[in-house]
């Protein structure tokens, strides 16, 4: 019940693409969904997060989606830039604390084509 | 802000010693450390818990003996991989929570390569 479900496990996109990656859960009292972009080599950085209580939230060129009903979230990369090629991991939370572990998804490779 | 650094960023040993990872919280208190382990291609698998002045909690299958995490101070956390086997190569990331600023989410470092040859 503690597994978060990616896919797909890798995707290639032309430039100025919108590459969508998604999540699924099965634990409802998840209540904490952040995505992370990690570069090889690097550790995973924060992108954007979203709480159960919203149905969409953008940052610049990431939004997410949020199917509370569902329980299925997704992440959107408008104007993809070749800069974007990264793994991107969803995670899942029991709370917005920072001192709540994390469950991570297994990974999207993107790579974003010229 | 909010800069988690980690050392060695590379680390190199023989079967059977010991090596020790170092996880700092530059510009922040962190009351809970996180370990993380993620092998080639792979996601973040949590490890431990640590919270600072007291014992670290391990996920399931963790060995605590093998694995032995010290959290001594509100910015520092370490890591130290007995024994080590080439089976614990991997990568080796931390992440800290910052201390007072209940809606932040975790920090990660840049990670540790660890080689067991």
């Amino acid at each position: 019940q503690q597994q978060v479900k990616q896919s797909p496990q890798s995707l290639i996109v032309q430039k100025g693409g919108i590459p969508i990656i998604n999540c699924a859960y099965e634990n409802t009292a998840f209540d904490y969904f952040p995505w992370y972009q990690q570069f090889p080599g690097k550790g995973p950085a924060l992108l954007i997060a979203i709480r159960p209580d919203v149905s969409e939230k953008k940052e610049g060129r990431f939004t997410i989606s949020f199917n509370k009903s569902a329980k299925q979230f997704s992440l959107h990369i408008m104007d993809s830039q070749p800069g974007d090629s990264a793994t991107y991991f969803c995670a899942a939370s029991l709370s917005h604390f920072g001192n709540e572990k994390l469950t991570f998804g297994t990974g999207t490779r993107l790579t974003i084509i010229p | 802000g909010a800069v988690v650094s980690q050392h060695p960023s590379r680390v190199i040993c023989k079967s059977g010693t010991s090596v020790k990872i170092e996880c700092r919280s530059l510009d922040f208190q962190a009351t809970t450390m996180f370990w993380y382990r993620q092998f080639p291609k792979q996601s973040l698998m949590l490890m431990a818990t640590s919270n600072e002045g007291s014992k670290a909690t391990y996920e399931q299958g963790v060995e605590k003996d093998k694995f032995l995490i010290n959290h001594a101070s509100l910015t520092l956390s370490t890591l130290t991989v007995t024994s080590a086997h080439p089976e614990d190569s991997s990568f080796y990331i931390c992440s800290a929570s910052p201390w007072g600023r209940s809606t932040d989410t975790q920090y990660f470092g840049p990670g540790t390569r660890l080689t067991v040859l």
